[in-house]
């Protein structure tokens, strides 16, 4: 069975500091593996998905790596800033590509 | 309109009551999902429907989780005999087409659901 793994739980730097964010799987047979980010009362936002053949992906500040072997995932946010503060999660699809497993998340506190 | 929603955003259930719980989907989006989060967890895959079939049910906890989308637009998540271990945000998402691996779901606000 699945399991997808974030650490840390939590996580509070200053403002401007680049940082990491990390996500390990148990089965390296998966087809994609998405990052998302989630705000209080809000929904689920898509950030970087990346396809199992790929390595990596970036959008912005973002940087999102994938090595299926390792069963690990690192998101990069360069030049923090206080509205990057909420929880980021990812999520690797299941046994039907369409079925999401996905971690606690980490809880991001960017400190102005 | 321009993102998934759902409604109502809160509500608190007696024990035993029954609720249903809506989702609008992205217009013309072929797939739908249903997903539970409790509090401090990712969020955990119920159901998945492409138009009005239901393809895959197997997240529902018991017999008492209904889905359906009988017009394959607008869904329905109906909790019948609630429980407190119920109690979570109740996520709806949809997708353009089938749901496949390199497609993103659109995720709406959720319904936190309480049960007293």
């Amino acid at each position: 069975k699945q399991e997808v793994t974030q650490i840390p739980a939590a996580l509070s730097v200053p403002e401007g500091e680049n940082l990491v964010l990390n996500c390990s799987f148990t089965d390296s047979a998966i087809y994609n593996l998405q990052w998302f980010r989630q705000d209080p009362g809000k929904g689920l936002t898509s950030l970087l998905l990346i396809q199992s053949s790929q390595r990596e992906q970036t959008s912005g500040r973002l940087n999102a790596s994938l090595d299926k072997s390792s069963g690990r995932s690192t998101l990069y946010i360069a030049a923090s800033q206080p509205g990057d503060s909420a929880t980021y999660l990812c999520a690797v699809s299941g046994r039907s590509n369409y079925q999401l497993i996905w971690g606690a998340g980490t809880k991001l506190i960017i400190k102005p | 309109g321009a993102g998934v929603s759902q409604s109502p955003r809160y509500k608190v259930a007696k024990r035993g009551q029954d609720v249903a719980l809506r989702c609008d989907p992205i217009s013309g989006h072929v797939s739908l999902f249903w997903y539970q989060q409790a509090l401090g967890q990712g969020p955990e895959f119920l159901t998945y429907f492409q138009n009005e079939a239901q393809l895959d049910k197997s997240g529902l906890p018991s017999d008492r989780f209904f889905a359906e989308r009988p017009e394959g637009s607008v869904s329905t998540l109906k909790i019948q005999r609630t429980q407190q271990e119920d109690s979570a945000v109740y996520l709806c998402a949809s997708s353009f087409t089938s749901g496949g691996a390199a497609e993103t779901q659109y995720f709406g606000p959720g319904t936190r659901l309480l049960v007293l």
